[in-house]
């Protein structure tokens, strides 16, 4: 079945660092890809919706500028979480849904193992 | 504005008994219902999923039951094994736009012995 790659699992980086957690499909072309953030016992809540060659759509209250998405091709997309600070630390997880004419239905999302990141 | 309610939050069942968790969705635009598991550190995982066009849904011990007029929808799990112990997520999405998924606020099932 699909696939999808996060990477890293695990990052801990110092306040003020960025931080990039990249998300691939790894047998499939994904048009879209979407980037949820998880806390402890909560339920995934999306932050943004990215397409590839287009501008990423941010749910409200996500600051684009602080969460930097690009969908540089059809298997690869980036969060970068820029000026982290430890209110950023969170679970990080992406999902992607097959291009039209794939084998999956064109609402069955694949999602990532996630990635944690621990600002101190 | 919670757009998908799900009840109850946490479950125990005994090995061998039924898991009932109940979804409630608001926007009738939805047209997709699908179920995730979660273990802890882990991403979902799609359990199994319906459409509104029919009422009921099994694979293996996972059944989706479907109520278009009421706006709800339940997972039943059979049999219930301690292995199912995780967190399941209900879900809604529609087929227009993005075809984004609304998901609800998780379920942390466990199965004891």
């Amino acid at each position: 079945g699909a696939v999808v790659s996060q990477h890293p699992s695990w990052v801990i980086c110092k306040s003020g660092t960025s931080v990039k957690i990249e998300c691939r499909s790894l047998d499939f072309q994904a048009t879209t890809m979407f980037w949820y953030r998880q806390f402890p016992k909560q339920s995934l809540m999306l932050m943004a919706t990215s397409n590839e060659g287009s501008k990423a759509t941010y749910e409200q209250g996500v600051e684009k500028d602080k969460f930097l998405i690009n969908h540089a091709s059809l298997t690869l997309s980036t969060l970068t979480v820029t000026s982290a600070h430890p209110e950023d630390s969170s679970f990080y997880i992406c999902s992607a849904r097959e291009a039209s004419g794939g084998r999956s239905g064109a609402n069955v999302l694949t999602f990532g193992a996630g990635s944690r990141l621990t600002v101190l | 504005q919670q757009q998908v309610k799900q009840s109850p939050q946490s479950l125990i069942v005994q090995k061998g008994g039924i898991s009932i968790i109940n979804c409630a969705y608001e926007n009738t635009a939805f047209d997709y219902f699908p179920w995730y598991q979660q273990f802890p550190g882990k991403g979902p995982a799609l359990l199994i999923a319906i459409r509104p066009d029919v009422s009921e849904k099994k694979e293996g011990r996972f059944t989706i039951s479907f109520n278009k007029s009421a706006k709800q929808f339940s997972l039943h799990i059979m049999d219930s094994q301690p292995g199912d112990s995780a967190t399941y997520f209900c879900a809604a999405g529609d087929s227009g736009g993005y075809q984004k998924v609304t998901f609800g606020i998780g379920t942390k099932l466990q199965v004891i012995p």
